[in-house]
């Protein structure tokens, strides 16, 4: 079974709408969930990362842990088109080692 | 900020040749990582290293594989034989080391591998 799953299609928006990303993992033992931003011939940068379920807020974006169902997802309202990049969940599955989502293509269009 | 740089961008290599990637990890970092993405698949890891050595490596880090730290800021990735599905973007990464978990990974921005 896969550790972690996410619907890799693209994602078109237009400026100030919101937008919602999710994945889903296999092992209900993972705690920490993060989400990764990458722009174009760039490595992944952390933009969150939250600990068991819940919700984090930084600025114009969410992220929510639902351990129940096994569900993360991300939310960024306001979207702005430098918010167009790459969006990869991860889960840590043990001293540091991350398991990736595909990842989604999202553009923001002014 | 500091960052992890890598070297070269782009690397382009015939089947069969070795070849070496370069990782410079954010100064006073502690923890290492290579992890790599070949073309619509996901970020997969491959090692970390810790105190020059292996501390984990992922079913793909098999014995074509090899890891050093030659000197006190490099930290390569050798590849001895290539084959053509080693064609991917390489990632290092770095972490302060403070704690052995949850620590946030710093990325490169990556070297793009082609094998022809």
């Amino acid at each position: 079974q896969k550790e972690v799953e996410q619907d890799p299609g693209p994602l078109s928006v237009p400026e100030g709408a919101i937008v919602s990303l999710n994945c889903t993992y296999s092992n209900s033992a993972f705690q920490y969930f993060m989400w990764y931003r990458q722009y174009s011939r760039k490595g992944p940068e952390l933009l969150m990362y939250t600990y068991s379920s819940g919700n984090k807020e930084d600025g114009r974006f969410t992220a929510q842990v639902d351990k129940s169902s096994k569900y993360i997802s991300l939310f960024i309202r306001d979207s702005q088109p430098s918010d167009s990049a790459t969006y990869l969940c991860a889960i840590q599955n043990g001293n540091n080692r991350l398991a990736f989502g595909k990842g989604n293509q999202v553009v923001v269009i002014p | 900020e500091p960052e992890v740089t890598q070297t070269p961008s782009h690397q382009v290599t015939q089947m069969g040749q070795e070849v070496i990637l370069r990782c410079v990890p954010i100064s006073n970092h502690l923890y290492f990582y290579w992890y790599r993405q070949i073309l619509g698949q996901k970020v997969e890891f491959l090692v970390s290293f810790y105190n020059n050595e292996i501390s984990e490596k992922s079913e793909i880090f098999d014995d074509q594989f090899s890891v050093e730290r030659p000197d006190g800021s490099n930290f390569t990735l050798k590849i001895r034989s290539t084959k053509l599905e080693d064609s991917a973007m390489y990632f290092c990464a770095s972490t302060p080391g403070r704690k052995a978990t949850n620590e946030k990974l710093f990325f490169g921005s990556g070297t793009q591998l082609s094998v022809l």
